[in-house]
Order: C-alpha cells, then structure tokens, then sequence
C-alpha cells in the first residue's frame, strides 16, 4: 500500500494561510489523494480530495504536484477552530479504495 | 440530518464481557466501516461493509465480528473483550465504496479492564 509522509507538528497564526506538505512517493498513478481532520474528541470529516489536478473548496484548496509525489493542502486563512489533526491518505484499486491512515500532522493555530 | 449514529458513545468492561457497538446512518449510503483509533494514531480499519449483505475485514479483525443489519445499520461485537481492544471506536459510511467522501459518526469510547 501507498504511504504518506507528513510532519507530527506544524505553527501557525490566526487569519494567516497555512500549507500542510505531504510526501507521498510511491504513489500509483490511479490512486487518490485524501485530506481529513479530527478535532479533538470528534470524528474525522472530510476536507478535500484530488487525483491529478488542483482542487478548491469551500473549506481548503489542494496542491498536486506534477509528478504527483507529493501535495500540499492550503487553508487560506486559518481561524483557531482549525486546530486539528490533518490527514494525508492516498487510496485506489491496490488498496481496495480503503484508506489507510497515518498519525497525520497536528497543526496548532496560535491568536 | 442526523448522519452517523454511534451508540453508545461510553462503555466500560471487564476482560471477557461481550458487547455490541451499534451504527446507523441516514444517508442512503451503500459502504459502511467501523474504525478502531488508539491514542496518538491515525485509524485502522477493522471491518467494512461494500454494500448490503457484504462484509469483509480489514487491518486489524481479529476479536472482531460484525453485522450488517440492513442498509442503515452496522454493528460491531467484541465477543470477549480484552485490554488491547481499550480504544475509541469510529463508524463511518459513504455512497459507493471507491472514492468518495466518509462521514463519521462521534466515536465510542471502550475501556477494557
């Protein structure tokens, strides 16, 4: 199975874009690429997904890079209930469309 | 829309005891899982329900069973819990079972003693 690669931690400030990296090297060309987050004492929730092409939404926007091994998710103006742990997971026919998660990069947003 | 629902949200037991973790959505979705989350760790998947009358296991099975009720429900059993099942257990469901977006219920808290 594809595996992602992402900082246990990462800073930011309120009202400031934040870009999370993801290393995912080894992906296939059909797998996609998930961001998740879990604020603490919920459930994850979606945020974006994409498979070749950058994608937007209201929530974020999704940067792939070319060769497609790595991407980077941009909240655009971070607000304290940002704070979470984001989820990079890649997914595709080799993995059954399962989504194996690692232990994501918690980002702290600081007032 | 109440999306996923996890009951109960709290258990406690003792090594041994048995117990059913319920779920159920309202979204009319075919694929149903249920996530084990230890603390500091992503998910792993335990069992997973591609469509109605289907199951199949994921990561980590074993000491595990599950029913799919139905379309709405899916229920997860610990036939005889042991400590290394202490853990927060999440159900999540979405459409069809290739890409697309999960949504989770809250989490259920497991404490084995």
């Amino acid at each position: 199975d594809a595996k992602t690669t992402q900082p246990n931690s990462m800073e930011s400030n309120e009202e400031e874009p934040v870009h999370l990296p993801c290393n995912h090297s080894t992906i296939s060309g059909t797998d996609y690429i998930h961001w998740y987050r879990q604020l603490p004492s919920q459930g994850p929730e979606y945020v974006i997904h994409g498979l070749t092409s950058n994608v937007n939404n209201r929530m974020a926007s999704l940067a792939i890079a070319e060769d497609r091994k790595s991407s980077t998710l941009i909240l655009h103006r971070a607000t304290l209930r940002d704070a979470a742990v984001y989820y990079c997971i890649l997914s595709g026919v080799g993995s059954n469309y399962q989504l194996i998660w690692g232990a994501g990069t918690k980002l702290i947003i600081k007032p | 829309n109440a999306g996923v629902t996890q009951t109960p949200k709290f258990q406690v037991l003792k090594t041994g005891q048995s117990m059913t973790l319920q779920c159920a959505q309202d979204m009319n979705h075919n694929s149903m899982y249920w996530y084990r989350q230890d603390p500091g760790m992503g998910l792993r998947l335990i069992y997973y329900s591609a469509s109605e009358g289907t199951t199949d296991k994921g990561e980590v099975p074993n000491g595990y069973n599950v029913s799919r009720l139905n379309k709405r429900e899916f229920s997860l059993r610990l036939e005889s819990a042991a400590p290394s099942q202490t853990s927060v257990y999440f159900c999540a469901s979405k459409a069809g079972v290739d890409t697309g977006e999960l949504f989770f219920g809250e989490g259920s808290r497991l404490t084995v003693l």
